[in-house]
This record gives structure tokens, sequence and C-alpha cells, in this order.
């Protein structure tokens, strides 16, 4: 079965210095891993997202992921943290060998602190 | 473009009460899926459709849930005799392919409250 561990319910980071929001997966098959964004009051936004090839890919509003496959991570990255990066982070996962829909992580609420 | 978009944004039922929750998927879109987000998780999946072929609906929590999309756009969700342990944001997204690799565009939601 696939299964998304976010171990940090909060992450706290000052304005400018790098973020990282760490994400684990557990799949059978191959990984599809997904970073979305939630806004309060507001659906998931998509960042980015891991197929093959590269393993850091590059997404929406400077954010980048490293896939690692001997870890089993995703973790999302930003060089730069804004304030207006507060916001729920959620990882999700798709296997190759299980159905269409999405397995979502917990989520981890970021706040950067100017 | 418009984005996926769901109606009613809320809904107060009192318990017991039936509930229709109506998503429109971003226009061609093939999939379409719910999910139930609770207070403080992450989403969890309830059913995908593809066109108007319901493909899964493993996720859905009992009998008293179900999901339509009778001509492959629009969908509604229906939620029979309401209980209070279905309060949630009820999320639709849709995708335009079935590839598994595909991004899903997600709704803002309906947050459901039975009192």
């Amino acid at each position: 079965a696939q299964s998304v561990a976010q171990p940090e319910d909060q992450v706290n980071v000052a304005e400018g210095n790098p973020l990282t929001v760490k994400c684990t997966y557990s799949v059978s098959g191959n990984p599809y891993l997904f970073w979305y964004v939630q806004y309060p009051n507001r659906g998931l936004q998509f960042l980015l997202k891991y197929i093959t090839g590269d393993n850091l890919v590059k997404g929406s509003y400077g954010f980048e992921a490293e896939f690692n496959k001997s870890q089993t991570s995703f973790h999302l990255k930003k060089p730069s943290a804004l304030v207006s990066d507060s916001a729920l982070y959620f990882c999700a996962v798709r296997d190759t060998l299980a159905g269409q829909n999405f397995v979502f992580g917990p989520g981890t609420r970021l706040s950067v602190l100017p | 473009g418009a984005g996926v978009s769901q109606s009613p944004r809320y809904k107060v039922a009192k318990r017991g009460q039936d509930v229709a929750l109506r998503c429109d998927p971003i226009s061609g879109h093939v999939s379409l899926f719910w999910y139930q987000q609770a207070l403080g998780q992450g989403p969890e999946f309830l059913t995908y459709f593809q066109n108007e072929a319901q493909l899964d609906k493993s996720g859905l929590p009992s009998d008293r849930f179900f999901a339509e999309r009778p001509e492959g756009s629009v969908s509604t969700l229906k939620i029979q005799r309401t209980q209070q342990e279905d309060s949630a944001v009820y999320l639709c997204a849709s995708s335009s392919l079935t590839t598994v690799w595909e991004t899903q565009y997600f709704g803002p939601g309906t947050r459901l409250l039975v009192l």
C-alpha cells in the first residue's frame, strides 16, 4: 500500500533563510511525487512534481524538490523564504501499481517569520 | 481560464439531512476526483471518474455516500442521512488525461458542518 509521511507538523524559518519541508514515501511500484500548497480557505495549489529523470525538480514560486530513491524521500526546498510562503504544504504520491488517486501526507505548516 | 469550481462553499446541515455538493471541473478534463479533508489532516481519496464512468469508489466511507457524473463533466457528491463525522472539507480535482503522472487541479472545496 502507498503511504506518505511528513515528519514535521510545523516548520518555522526566518525570512530570507533557506527552508526545507520533509517528505518520505512508501510504494509498491514506481512513485510519482507531488507537492501542493494550501492557503486558508482555498484549495490545493500545485507546486511541482517528479515523474522521471533529473532528481532535482524545479517548480512554482522558486520552490524545488529533490527525489532520493535510496532514502525514499522527496523534500521540498527553497533557497530564501518569504513571509508569503507561510501556508500548509502537502506531499502526495501516486503508485504505478495502484489506482489513479493521490495519497497525501498529513501536511506541514510552514511559518516564515519576518 | 476558469479553474475547478465547487458549490456551495459552505454548507450547514442538521444530522440526518441529505446534502448535495457540486463540482465543475476544468472544461475538457477527463478525470475527476473527490477527496475528503478532515480538520488538520491531509485529503483522503473518495472516488474517481473517467468521463462518466466511476472507475474507483473504494474510498467512499459508507453507502450513505454516492457520487455521479452523468454527462462526463459536472459531478455531484451526495451524502444521505448526514452524521457529525461527515463534517469535513470536500475537495474536487480534475486532470486532463488519465496517465498516472498527470497533475490534478483542485477546487476551493465545500466545507460541510453537520450539527
